[in-house]
């Protein structure tokens, strides 16, 4: 089955710096690669995502990156605030055709931005 | 903006009974999950529906588990004995049909086993 690895576990920067995490996956058949955002004792909150047709998706601040080759995507956030402060997750899954989509999580980056 | 709603928000059970907790998905999805977290750890896919039945578990998913949907709008995941190591936060999700449909998560349920 699909294996996600995230890195790193924490990441504390300042305000204003950007901040980068790394999932790499071992089934080359995923799809999907969508990253959630988790504060502390809430839902995950999907904050992007990205296709396997895709290398690269922006929304403002959030960019997120891929890799198929070397099976790697990677979350960018540039002008960090402390609101982005949370545990973010990224997952992988295939979609469509007759997968039912299920979510498989990287260990979580509990990130901490300082004012 | 539809939401996906879990009840109740946290139950606290003795080892050994039986605990439901319930999801209503967003009302025009058809793929259900449920899905738990441990304290401090990763997300964890338990289950998940569609058509009325199972389409895939985890090996977490034993046959203490069950999952329903009893009518048009509730989905529940049922323990049957609960363990102490079944505490965890417990999320429901569901999508919608077509490919690179987004899991839309609930709050959770926060499962205490005493």
């Amino acid at each position: 089955g699909e294996n996600v690895e995230q890195h790193p576990s924490t990441l504390s920067v300042q305000e204003g710096d950007s901040a980068v995490i790394k999932c790499t996956y071992s089934d080359s058949a995923s799809n999907y690669f969508p990253w959630y955002k988790q504060e502390l004792g809430k839902r995950p909150q999907l904050i992007i995502d990205i296709r396997s047709n895709v290398g690269e998706k922006k929304d403002q601040r959030i960019a997120v990156t891929l890799n198929k080759t070397a099976k790697h995507f990677s979350l960018h956030i540039t002008e960090t605030q402390p609101e982005d402060s949370a545990v973010y997750f990224c997952a992988a899954t295939l979609s469509g055709g007759t997968s039912y989509g299920k979510l498989t999580f990287g260990q979580g980056t509990i990130l901490t931005v300082h004012p | 903006e539809p939401e996906v709603t879990q009840t109740p928000s946290h139950q606290v059970t003795q080892m050994g009974q039986e605990v439901i907790l319930r999801c209503v998905p967003i009302s025009n999805h058809l793929y259900f999950y449920w899905y738990r977290q441990i304290l401090g750890q990763k997300v964890e896919f338990l289950v998940s529906f569609y058509n009325n039945e199972i389409s895939e578990k985890s090996e977490i998913f034993d046959d203490q588990f069950s999952v329903e949907r009893p009518d048009g709008s509730n989905f529940t995941l049922k323990i049957r004995s609960t363990k102490l190591e079944d505490s965890a936060m417990y999320f429901c999700a569901s999508t919608g049909q077509g490919i690179y449909q987004p899991q839309h998560f609930g709050d959770g349920t926060r499962l205490s086993i005493l």
